[in-house]
């Protein structure tokens, strides 16, 4: 199976800074066939299933503000908020979906400072 | 507007059985792929299994965790998905969500539903 770590654990950011969540892959999750990373971030906030935020390791699903960005290859991977909104607090999960099973980080819990 | 609803989850005995349903609307629900995580109360999300659509033989997978004991199935008529979820253990506590996947035989997932909650107690 493919281990999926995450860091930190939980972070606290000021309004209007920017949060920073790395993740790891124990495997590459990068396929030659289509040149996509099979990595994906989600949301979830208290009482609500996940919300899609970034597949492909850095493309923004429907709907999502630009402040979130994914970026990375192969197995380390960054999800960036660019200036944390009152609305982002929230626990935020990595999960590859490169094969099965799908497999998560153990998420990230974002703050207010 | 996609739409993933789950229903039948409760409180049952250990040993018991109990079938999930996944309701939806707003897709063709035929094309894609169905998938069901859990997440135990205050722990993360772990997968359950996939159902793949009949353009990819409506194959199923299922996590170790599970094998043996829960099966996932389709209805394309209804646009209904199902998780038969037998031999039930206290460890398979947890809110159960069903979501959409992949048209395409990959395993993307995008759209959940809200998740319906299975208590196994005595």
């Amino acid at each position: 199976d493919i281990v999926m770590t995450q860091s930190p654990d939980s972070l606290a950011v000021s309004l209007g800074e920017r949060a920073t969540i790395n993740c790891k892959s124990s495997q590459s999750v990068f396929s030659s066939s289509n040149n996509k990373n099979f990595l994906v971030w989600y949301q979830q906030k208290p009482g609500q299933p996940p919300k899609l935020l970034i597949y492909w390791a850095s493309t923004r699903h429907s709907g999502v503000p630009d402040r979130f960005s994914g970026s990375g290859s192969g197995t380390d991977f960054t999800l960036t908020i660019s200036s944390l909104q009152a609305e982002d607090v929230a626990v935020y999960y990595c999960q590859q979906d490169y094969t099965v099973p799908l497999t998560f980080g153990g998420g990230t819990k974002v703050e207010i400072k | 507007e996609v739409q993933l609803v789950e229903s039948g989850g409760g409180l049952v005995q250990p040993g018991r059985s109990l079938r999930l349903s996944c309701t939806t609307s707003g897709f063709t629900f035929g094309d894609y792929a169905i998938n069901w995580f859990r997440q135990a109360p205050g722990k993360g999300l772990e997968w359950v299994g996939s159902i793949r659509s009949q353009a990819y033989s409506g194959t199923t997978q299922h996590a170790a965790s599970v094998k043996g004991r829960f099966a996932i199935s389709r209805d394309d008529s209804e646009s209904i998905a199902y998780l038969q979820m037998n031999s039930l253990t206290t460890e398979d506590t947890a809110v159960y969500y069903c979501s959409r996947g992949s048209k395409y035989g990959t395993y993307h997932v995008d759209y959940w539903g809200q998740g319906t909650l299975v208590t196994v107690s005595s």
